[in-house]
């Protein structure tokens, strides 16, 4: 019954290759994002979708692409991996903009 | 308190007494303030919340206060015991953005 989850929870892939982490929330949230937090715990926005559409594309890199098929899931895909990419993954949900966001357990990516 | 520097501050408290942890905002505008608790190898987990027209809220074992003249934030946590250990941040709002701060490890000696 976890509230959100992702998938994998760790991933570890050489420079240069293509991933994606999944993620899946069963609160009935209409709002779901994407944070990066990098290895001094600082915890950054990069993406925010509304009801499967973008609103919030904090400059991330054009290599990193989310994917929302249906309000429920939101993917995140990243292409030609660079070492720079290492960093936990966080996926969120909330029921709207100004309200509780609900965390995953994260995605630790290691790029060797 | 909230830090972008190279390192995380620590507050280390005795198991029983209670816990300050301080944080700053930039954005005068943000009128939503929210502290969450990070344990290792978790994500963050909502504690508390509260909107720029209150100025205390209190939720179970945890009060955060915030003062909109100097634009800061703290949550004082009652009775502090090791469960309480992990990392705290606070975040505010730009607009229907959240921005976090750096955060502070909490340490609880038994």
């Amino acid at each position: 019954d976890t509230a959100v989850s992702q998938t994998p929870k760790y991933l570890v892939t050489q420079m240069g290759n293509d991933k994606s982490i999944k993620c899946e929330q069963n609160l009935g949230h209409d709002t779901m994002y994407w944070y990066k937090q990098d290895s001094k715990k600082f915890l950054k926005i990069m993406f925010s979708y509304n009801n499967k559409e973008l609103i919030i594309n904090e400059t991330v890199p054009n290599r990193f692409s989310p994917k929302s098929p249906d309000k429920a899931h939101l993917n995140l895909h990243i292409n030609s991996l660079e070492l720079g990419d290492s960093a936990v993954y966080f996926c969120a949900s909330s029921q709207g903009a100004l309200q509780p966001q609900h965390f995953g357990d994260g995605t630790r990516l290691s790029i060797l | 308190g909230e830090s972008v520097g190279l390192h995380l501050p620590t507050l280390s408290v005795q198991e029983g007494d209670n816990s300050i942890i301080n944080c700053a905002y930039s954005n005068s505008a943000s009128d939503y303030f929210i502290w969450y608790k990070q344990e290792s190898g978790k994500g963050p987990q909502f504690i508390i919340d509260i909107r720029s027209n209150m100025d205390k809220r209190q939720g179970q074992r945890v009060t955060v206060l915030l003062n909109k003249t100097v634009k800061h934030l703290s949550l004082q946590i009652a009775a502090t015991q090791p469960g309480d250990s992990a990392v705290y941040f606070c975040a505010s709002n730009a607009g229907n953005m959240l921005t976090f701060g750096g955060g502070t490890r909490l340490m609880v000696k038994p």
